[in-house]
């Protein structure tokens, strides 16, 4: 039962363009995502998060915009630059206070320069 | 400030043998939780610690079992190792103040292979 999905596995973008990066959920409790960055060897890294009272959340070149209507969220980056290239995981959190994480299978986002 | 850091970073056992692996959290964090990343299944919940107090668990065999100590540092422990448990075991630490929503910090795993 895969709560959170990323359905796309890999994206190819060009240097300078925008980067758009998908992510569905099936479980309507959750209430708070989360975008962690992944290297080869290396621990996730956090992205930006948005909580489900907010519709957008910003922080530089990142963008993420949440639909809890379609149960959708995505994250935006730009303009994409080479060192964004990494698997891009969404996570999701249940309302509790328990620091447990729903992660979707990743997409690996590669900008081409 | 120092990162989550975890240890050892990599790891080679065969099976049947017990493995114990360590996470420090970041300073200041009380809450540590752990996850298992393999190609097959992405990245899973295996529990977390709050005041050495395991305090959610994931869908995983009683042979994985962790631990807390009162200086938040935490040991995560698979006896009869498997070919499966072969894999990036992650170990994340956050605040934990209570009620809000928190940000994970991720180590950088310990990599595990069960020959």
């Amino acid at each position: 039962d895969q709560q959170v999905k990323q359905n796309s596995p890999s994206l190819s973008v060009q240097e300078g363009r925008i980067s758009i990066l998908n992510c569905d959920y099936t479980n309507s409790m959750f209430d708070y995502f989360l975008w962690y960055k992944k290297y080869p060897a290396e621990g996730p890294t956090f992205l930006i998060s948005i909580s489900s009272i907010k519709d957008k959340n910003e922080d530089g070149r990142f963008t993420v915009f949440l639909n809890k209507s379609a149960k959708h969220l995505s994250l935006h980056i730009v303009p994409s630059q080479p060192g964004d290239s990494a698997v891009y995981f969404c996570a999701a959190s249940v309302e509790g206070g328990a620091q447990k994480l729903v992660f979707g299978q990743g997409t690996r986002l590669t900008i081409n320069p | 400030k120092a990162g989550v850091t975890q240890t050892p970073r990599y790891l080679i056992k065969t099976r049947g043998q017990q493995v114990t692996l360590s996470c420090s959290p970041i300073s200041g964090h009380r809450s540590v939780s752990w996850y298992q990343q393999t190609p097959g299944q992405g990245l899973q919940f295996l529990f977390e610690y709050f005041s050495e107090t395991q305090r959610n668990k994931g869908n995983f065999p009683g042979r994985f079992s962790g631990r807390q100590f009162s200086n938040s540092r935490s040991e995560m422990n698979v006896s009869t190792l498997e070919l499966g448990d072969s894999a990036l075991y992650l170990c994340a630490s956050s605040l934990a103040l209570g009620g809000t929503r928190e940000t994970q910090y991720f180590g950088p795993g310990t990599r595990l292979l069960v020959l």
